[in-house]
């Protein structure tokens, strides 16, 4: 099974908006509701940000959006602040013989 | 405070083994599955493995089946990964992971521990 694909870097400037890409396929992204995003800064463990496609956890700013289209989600970061540059990591099930995959990760620069 | 602290990794020769463990804290460990997640230096996320929270069910990635085995021990609150075999590719911090809800594969981690680097190098 291979990961999901992420753009590997984007950039913006604060208080403007990006969209993260994940891209699979129907036996992952598309199939099912099972997508959620991780925030990760460097030398830390990742964060939960998003689950269920479009929920946020307890306590994850109202930034941070979550959509999905046929066999992509999208990670929308709105008001971008200068703590939102990190990594993310989009994360699907999967009905392969890997059941649990990660996207190849996006770096996201606050110019 | 839920807490998750592993221990166990090194360094280790290619073919060599390496057992991890994870000790959970601030929850009910039994009524929840678990996984770990490795993440190779300067590389993205792999998810590794899983268990029910019975013990009964294991699941895990192509990369290390058969090579690698989840368990628990639920009476220490305690999670492992027993790792034969290694390669040089299995090089990785290590981390055990909460989901937030009590569903085994929908991977929603909620609380991570700290990670425990394993090193196979000869």
């Amino acid at each position: 099974q291979s990961a999901l694909t992420q753009p590997a870097s984007l950039s913006g400037s604060p208080g403007q908006s990006i969209t993260i890409s994940c891209t699979g396929s129907s036996s992952d992204v598309g199939g099912h509701n099972y997508v959620s995003w991780y925030q990760q800064h460097p030398g830390k463990a990742p964060k939960l940000m998003i689950c269920a496609v479009s929920d946020r956890p307890s306590g994850v700013s109202n930034r941070f959006s979550g959509s999905k289209s046929g066999n992509t989600a999208s990670l929308t970061i709105s008001g971008l602040q200068l703590e939102d540059e990190a990594d993310y990591y989009c994360s699907s099930y999967a009905t392969t013989s890997t059941p649990l995959v990660f996207g190849t990760g996006t770096k996201v620069t606050v110019l | 405070e839920v807490q998750l602290v592993e221990s166990g990794g090194g360094l280790v020769q290619p073919g060599g083994s390496l057992r991890l463990s994870c000790v959970a804290s601030g929850f009910t460990f039994n009524s929840y599955a678990m996984s770990w997640v490795r993440q190779a230096p300067g590389k993205g996320l792999e998810w590794v493995s899983a268990i029910s929270s019975s013990g009964a069910s294991t699941y895990y990635a192509d990369s290390v089946k058969g090579r690698f085995t989840i368990s628990r021990d639920n009476s220490k609150n305690t999670l492992y990964l027993q790792m034969n075999s290694l390669r040089v590719e299995d090089t990785a911090v290590y981390y055990c992971a909460k989901p937030i809800n009590y569903d085994i594969l929908t991977g929603y981690f909620v609380n991570w521990g700290q990670g425990t680097l394993v090193t196979v190098s000869s």
